[in-house]
């Protein structure tokens, strides 16, 4: 089983619509998750932290589920450049390492 | 801030040749990771370094591959000799106290092609 995972996609959505993503990690005692979106030929960046209580940013929703060990992203209201890759990010806890998704890819469409 | 700065941004070379990526970190970023990202595999560490030790290599392929620090602005990850299948986009990251999940701070990539 890989540690973390994600389903490839893509999800081909319209504008308006609402998306979500869910990740799953094998290890039990990761300490700190993630959320990283990815464009098209460009590097990775942070787009939001996930904590365990939950969190929110604009039309973004980040959600944490330790019993059952997965994280979520949730896009509201969905435009056209949200369209990307979205990496979920874990730390496996103990060390520095932090292990990437391979990426959801999503594609708002007009 | 400048970000992090990775050169060259392409590499085309041929198989047995030498190649050398370089890397700039965000100034007061006391770790640097070194990431391969490719299709298939998506991104996997091959190595970190904290105020410029490495700390973990244990991502690096085999002994084709190295990596050095020798300051706090600057490191390079070499691969000699090169090979078609180190073909990917190697990203070099910087973090300020990764412990604390700062999350990282990606360069833009190099693209090496190996032919």
């Amino acid at each position: 089983r890989k540690e973390v995972e994600q389903d490839p996609g893509p999800f081909n959505v319209p504008e308006g619509a609402t998306v979500a993503f869910n990740c799953t990690y094998s290890n039990s005692a990761s300490q700190s998750f993630f959320w990283y979106r990815q464009d098209c030929r460009k590097e990775p960046k942070l787009l939001m932290s996930v904590y365990s209580s939950g969190n929110e940013d604009g039309r973004f929703t980040a959600q944490l589920n330790r019993a059952s060990q997965y994280i979520s992203l949730l896009i509201r209201d969905s435009k056209l450049s949200d369209s990307a890759t979205y990496l979920c990010v874990v730390n496996p806890g103990g060390t520095y390492k932090y292990i990437f998704g391979t990426g959801t890819r999503l594609k708002v469409l007009a | 801030d400048a970000g992090v700065i990775q050169s060259p941004r392409h590499e085309v070379t041929e198989m047995g040749q030498e190649v050398t990526l370089r890397c700039k970190p965000i100034s007061g970023h006391d770790y640097l990771f070194w990431y391969r990202q490719t299709m298939m595999r998506g991104l996997e560490l091959l190595i970190y370094f904290n105020n410029n030790v490495p700390i973990d290599d244990s991502g690096m392929p085999e002994d084709r591959f190295s990596a050095k620090m020798p300051n706090a602005s600057f490191s390079t990850l070499k691969i000699q000799p090169s090979e078609p299948r180190d073909s990917a986009v190697y990203f070099c990251a910087s973090s300020l106290n990764a412990r604390e999940g700062g999350g990282y701070t990606f360069g833009s990539g190099t693209r090496l092609t190996v032919v």
